[in-house]
């Protein structure tokens, strides 16, 4: 069964500009998770926030989660061409395990 | 070099063939996965194990199998009785562990096209 939704489905931006995906989700959590893929390539982890934390950051990427909403977001600033790619979210269950991924959001950084 | 990787990167089938994907770890990870991507979708949960000789279905398990006879090997045969096999196929693998903040480590896929 499909827990989490991104939205939007696909984003198109200017460099330089900020980029914001939202997740929402259905049953209880035990962490959220962001992940990029490139086309054709496997997945890469960028950020991991737990169901007792609000907000994250790593470098460009801010993620915030709000569980009384069931929602997360992923905010990337000063965005560069090279992200260009679809990014994901996922949730694993209380037991942490059973991880179910988003349908994704493409993003596509114009130069 | 840590990491996983699946072999082959394409593979053909004709119908009505079984076909085993290859996924290998040296990560030390007691959890690996396996799911299927479609094109512009998310990724579905075939199988998936916590611990060597156990493994757990997914959301779409029919027509799939696995083993895990060893710890850092957790091969999937696509059977005949997958009636749609043609998709990107991708293994994961993480430390594993109820309560336990589980990265995924994914391969980099395998493409399966049936002909």
């Amino acid at each position: 069964s499909q827990q989490g939704e991104e939205d939007p489905q696909a984003l198109s931006i200017q460099e330089g500009e900020n980029a914001t995906m939202n997740c929402s989700y259905k049953t209880s959590i035990n962490n959220l998770q962001w992940y990029r893929q490139n086309s054709g390539r496997g997945l890469v982890h960028l950020i991991l926030i737990r169901s007792n934390e609000r907000e994250k950051h790593s470098g460009r990427l801010r993620v915030t989660l709000d569980t009384s909403k069931k929602s997360s977001s992923l905010l990337i600033t000063a965005s560069r061409a090279a992200d260009t790619a679809s990014y994901f979210c996922a949730t694993d269950d209380n037991y942490g395990q059973n991880f179910v991924f988003g349908p994704g959001t493409r993003l596509s950084v114009l130069p | 070099d840590g990491g996983i990787t699946q072999s082959p990167k394409y593979l053909f089938r004709k119908e009505g063939q079984n076909v085993t994907l290859s996924c290998e770890q040296n990560l030390n990870h007691d959890a690996m996965y396996w799911y299927r991507q479609d094109p512009g979708q998310g990724l579905r949960l075939i199988y998936y194990s916590q611990i060597v000789n156990d493994f757990q279905k997914g959301d779409i398990a029919e027509g799939y199998s696995v083993s895990r006879e060893k710890k850092e090997s957790f091969p999937l045969t696509v059977t005949s009785a997958q009636k749609n096999p043609t998709a990107f196929y991708l293994c994961a693998s993480s430390l594993g562990g109820a309560g336990r903040a589980n990265e995924q480590f994914f391969g980099p896929g395998t493409r399966l096209t049936v002909l």
